[in-house]
């Protein structure tokens, strides 16, 4: 079964220093691949997938992550932070369910803190 | 439009009331999500409507009812709820249920039972 994996559970960062959220997956086939950011009290939304192609994938407000199958990995990264980036990050991997949908697992969760 | 709407924002209800969480979407999708998120965890799948029809019940207490009536429009009907139902329930759409699909999230219905 798939599976993925956020290591960190919280991460601080200075605004306007560099981030790195790092996700591993376990999955046998081609990985789909997500990103998701939810706000306090919000709904999740979506920063950027990966579904094949170009292992550098741009997302929106200024993220990209990069996709390794040598490490199962998907880190997000971001090069400058702001204030406003504070959330909590989920990595999520696709697959088929035994109902014919194709649904995301998600990981556990990353809390980003970001000190002014 | 690429919103998914969900009301009330915020609801409070007794063990044994009957109350009923709404979602809206249109953009045309034709796949509806319920999820349920306890605080400071990732989302949790409790149903996944596919062109109308239920195809996944994640094995979800049947005093959560969903009903999905049009392609637009998916509820979820509560009754005699528990203290630990108390969480943040999220819909989501997207255009099917298939693989290159992204689901588009609303912002939640917070959920306290007393």
């Amino acid at each position: 079964a798939q599976s993925v994996t956020q290591p960190d559970i919280h991460i601080t960062v200075s605004e306007g220093a560099s981030l790195e959220l790092r996700c591993n997956y376990s999955y046998g086939a081609t990985p789909y691949l997500f990103w998701y950011v939810q706000s306090p009290g919000q709904g999740l939304q979506l920063l950027l997938k990966y579904f094949s192609g170009d292992t550098l994938v741009q997302g929106i407000k200024g993220f990209e992550a990069e996709f390794k199958r040598s490490q199962s990995s998907f880190n997000l990264r971001k090069p400058s932070v702001h204030w406003s980036d504070a959330a909590e990050y989920f990595c999520a991997v696709g697959d088929w369910e035994a109902g014919g949908s194709y649904i995301p697992t998600f990981g556990r969760g990353t809390s980003l803190i970001v000190h002014p | 439009d690429t919103e998914v709407t969900q009301t009330p924002k915020h609801l409070v209800m007794g063990m044994t009331n009957k109350k009923s969480l709404k979602c809206e979407q249109h953009m045309g999708h034709r796949a509806m999500y319920w999820y349920k998120q306890k605080a400071k965890k990732p989302p949790e799948l409790m149903f996944v409507y596919s062109y109308e029809k239920l195809s996944i019940n994640e094995s979800v207490p049947s005093r959560f009812s969903p009903e999905c009536p049009n392609s637009s429009l998916l509820n979820l009907h509560l009754h005699a709820l528990q203290p630990e139902d108390s969480a943040l329930y999220l819909c989501a759409s997207s255009q099917d249920a298939g693989e290159h699909y992204e689901q588009y999230f609303g912002p939640g219905t917070r959920l306290t039972v007393t």
